[in-house]
């Protein structure tokens, strides 16, 4: 079965400042690798994903991630920090044919003016 | 596209009630899932239908729960003789199956159980 791991529940990044999320996988077969951003009171939306194809992916809100087979890693970044980042991030992998999402535990970040 | 709704928004039952949650699903959408999600976990998958047909159940779905989309529109999740240890958000998610990859999936706001 697949899994992911994100480690660190809650992140605080100054505003401004980088944001980096880590998330290990782990699978047997290609993995598709998501991030999905949980703002209070809404449901969790998809920021990016990765399937096939680049490495590098961007998404929404100037969120990327790049899949590295070599570390088993997806993590996500933003160069700058902006207050309505704040947030919890998930982290997801799935593989071909499977119609389960394994969800990390995911991160709760906090931006600091 | 009014997204995905989901009812009631939270419940509060005694110990041993049933309770049911709605879910409505995107209107063009031919897949929807249901997740639960407790405190400090991501989601974990319990169940998904094509349609009307609930295709995938995982064992978090013991025999007290029951799903069932008829008609393939909106679903509903029962829960019988509730326990303490089914507090939790329950996920409704859907999304158009187009042959890729399941994962793009759009979520409701959530249902919150409380059970005391």
């Amino acid at each position: 079965a697949q899994s992911v791991t994100q480690l660190g529940s809650h992140v605080s990044v100054s505003e401004g400042a980088l944001v980096l999320l880590r998330c290990n996988y782990s699978s047997s077969v290609p993995p598709y690798l998501f991030w999905y951003v949980q703002y209070p009171n809404q449901g969790l939306q998809l920021l990016l994903k990765y399937t096939t194809g680049a490495t590098l992916v961007k998404g929404i809100n100037g969120f990327e991630a790049e899949f590295k087979k070599s570390e088993t890693s997806f993590h996500l970044t933003k160069p700058s920090a902006h207050m309505s980042d704040a947030a919890e991030y998930f982290c997801a992998v799935t593989i071909y044919g499977n119609n389960r999402l394994a969800f990390g535990k995911g991160n709760q970040v906090v931006v600091i003016p | 596209d009014t997204g995905v709704s989901q009812d009631p928004r939270h419940k509060i039952t005694k110990r041993g009630q049933n309770v049911t949650f709605r879910c409505d699903p995107i209107s063009e959408h031919n897949r929807l899932y249901w997740y639960r999600q407790t405190l400090g976990q991501g989601p974990e998958f319990l169940t998904y239908f094509q349609n009307e047909a609930q295709l995938e159940k995982s064992r978090l779905l013991s025999d007290r729960f029951s799903a069932e989309r008829p008609k393939g529109s909106f679903s509903t999740l029962e829960i019988q003789r509730t326990e303490q240890g089914d507090s939790a958000m329950y996920l409704c998610a859907s999304s158009l199956n187009q042959g890729g990859p399941a994962g793009e999936l759009f979520f409701g706001e959530g249902s919150r159980l409380t059970v005391l």
